[in-house]
C-alpha cells in the first residue's frame, strides 16, 4: 500500500464550485505539504503544517484554504475554483528528526481540472 | 531562498554516466544541495543531498566543487527508467524545498 495517498486522482469541476482535495499517509510524519504544479514548470507550495496545530502559508496561498485533521490527514479546498487553478496538485509529508535532513514523500497527485 | 540554474534539458544514452550540472553561486553556508527527480506521472522522488562533501547512494553520486557554488548530480549508468525531471535545491536545514523548473533528462536506447 502507498505510504502517502490522495484522493481524488483525477476531478473535474466548474468555475464557482467548491472542491477539496485529500491527503493521507500512513508514515506516520509530522510534517504535510502542498504544492501545485502547472504544465512545463516546478512545483510551488501553497501550504504547509508542521504538526496539527500548526498551518503556514506557502508561495501561493490565495485562492486556497487547509485543513490538518489529525496527523495523518492534510486537506486542500478551494472555496470557488476559477480556471487558472487547474492543475496538478501534489501532497507531500517529511519527518521531523532534530540534526537530520528531512526527505519529503510525494503522493501521486491530484489532476484538477476547472472549467 | 538560494538560487540554483540548470539546463533545460539534457539527453544521454542508455548504460552511459550522465552528469547533470547545477549552479548555485549565491549558496550560504547553511544550504543544503538536494536533488530529487519527477518520473513521468509521478510526484518528485528524492535522490540524494550533500552539504560539503561528495555523497554516494544506491541512485546517484553528488560531487559539490570545493567553493560548493556547482554541483553535480551523477548517475553512473543510466537507463530508460532514469528518465525524468531532475531538480536541483539549495534547502537551509529542515525547511521547506523550492522547486525551480529542473532538468528534462531524455535517455536514448
Amino acid at each position: 500500500d502507498a505510504d502517502v495517498t490522495q484522493t481524488p486522482r483525477n476531478r473535474i469541476t466548474k468555475t464557482g464550485k467548491r472542491i477539496m482535495l485529500e491527503c493521507s499517509q500512513t508514515k506516520g510524519h509530522d510534517r504535510m505539504y502542498w504544492y501545485r504544479q502547472d504544465p512545463g514548470l516546478g512545483l510551488r507550495l501553497i501550504y504547509y503544517s508542521f504538526d496539527v496545530k500548526d498551518i503556514n502559508k506557502g508561495e501561493i496561498s490565495d485562492g486556497y484554504s487547509v485543513s490538518r485533521q489529525a496527523q495523518a490527514k492534510f486537506s486542500l479546498s478551494l472555496e470557488s475554483a476559477i480556471p487558472n487553478q487547474t492543475a496538478l496538485y501534489f501532497c507531500a509529508t517529511s519527518d521531523e528528526l532534530a540534526g537530520a535532513i528531512n526527505e519529503q514523500f510525494f503522493g501521486p497527485g491530484t489532476r484538477l481540472t476547472v472549467l | 531562498d538560494a538560487k540554483t540554474t540548470q539546463p533545460n534539458s539534457m539527453e544521454s544514452n542508455e548504460e552511459e554516466p550522465v552528469h547533470l550540472p547545477c549552479n548555485h553561486s549565491t549558496i550560504s553556508g547553511t544550504d543544503y544541495i538536494h536533488w530529487y527527480r519527477q518520473l513521468p506521472s509521478q510526484g518528485p522522488e528524492y535522490v540524494i543531498h550533500g552539504l560539503t562533501s561528495n555523497v554516494n547512494n544506491r541512485m546517484a553520486s553528488l560531487a559539490i566543487a570545493e567553493d560548493r557554488k556547482s554541483s553535480t548530480l551523477i548517475l553512473h549508468r543510466a537507463t530508460l527508467r532514469d528518465a525524468a525531471v531532475y531538480y536541483c535545491i539549495l534547502r537551509p536545514g529542515a525547511q521547506k524545498l523550492v522547486f525551480g523548473q529542473g532538468t528534462r533528462l531524455t535517455i536514448n536506447p
